[in-house]
């Protein structure tokens, strides 16, 4: 059964701890994102990954760190540094550099920090 | 910058209705556009790819369309259905090397029986 998983579904931290969001996928897509999304706004994309050991930030990438050492794998970890971290959080996935192809979305995780 | 808007940001139509939702970007050099539904609580479902080269893409009653020069993007929906209700949102890619998306806000549409 292919397809993108992340855990947990709901997660609640204390401010000021870190918290690592998980995103897996077996789809054997080389390129990842992170994207973000706020209540009545659109996604906006934290960090990305084209390919094993390497990625890049993107638009918001302040607060937050990520790794990707299986192809397989994509954890984002929210720091203390993220001032509003509170919001929807969502990984995508997408075969790298073919034309044509479309991005495919986890169910996501929400986070709420008090 | 690549900013992307849609326009309603909400829309209640009654069943059985023709609609039409706007996206429109500011930069005509994207590469591929992208619909996407999203239920409540949940994650983006790929509605239609419309590539740089398409000027539109069909899938059952939805029907998208896409005019670069002009900055915009349409998505048709036929006989709306209870079940059409949802937030849609319109993504460009800006570059086809990265697969970076930029989202519009979404529009959210509510079908009444």
């Amino acid at each position: 059964d292919g397809g993108i998983t992340q855990s947990p579904k709901y997660l609640f931290r204390k401010e000021g701890q870190n918290v690592t969001l998980s995103c897996e996928q077996n789809l054997n897509h080389d390129a990842m994102y992170w994207y973000r999304q706020d209540p009545g706004q659109g996604l906006r994309l934290i960090y990305y990954s084209q390919i094993v050991n390497d990625f890049q930030k993107g638009d918001i990438a302040e607060g937050y760190s990520v790794s990707r050492e299986k192809k397989e794998s994509f954890p984002l970890t929210v720091t203390s540094a993220q001032k509003n971290p509170t919001a929807f959080y969502l990984c995508a996935t997408k075969p790298r550099g073919t034309e044509g192809s479309e991005q495919y979305f986890g169910p996501g995780t929400r986070l709420t920090v008090t | 910058k690549q900013e992307v808007t849609q326009i309603p940001a909400a829309l209640s139509v009654p069943e059985g209705e023709n609609l039409v939702l706007n996206c429109s970007f500011t930069d005509s050099a994207i590469y591929n556009l992208q619909w996407f539904r999203q239920d409540p609580g949940k994650g983006l479902t790929s509605l239609l790819l419309i590539q740089s080269s398409q000027r539109e893409q069909t899938s059952g009653r939805l029907n998208a369309s896409l005019d670069k020069s002009s900055g915009r993007s349409t998505l048709y929906i036929a006989a709306s259905q209870p079940g059409d209700s949802a937030t849609y949102l319109c993504a460009v890619y800006g570059s086809s090397n990265t697969g970076k998306l930029i989202f519009g806000q979404g529009t959210t549409l509510q079908v009444k029986p």
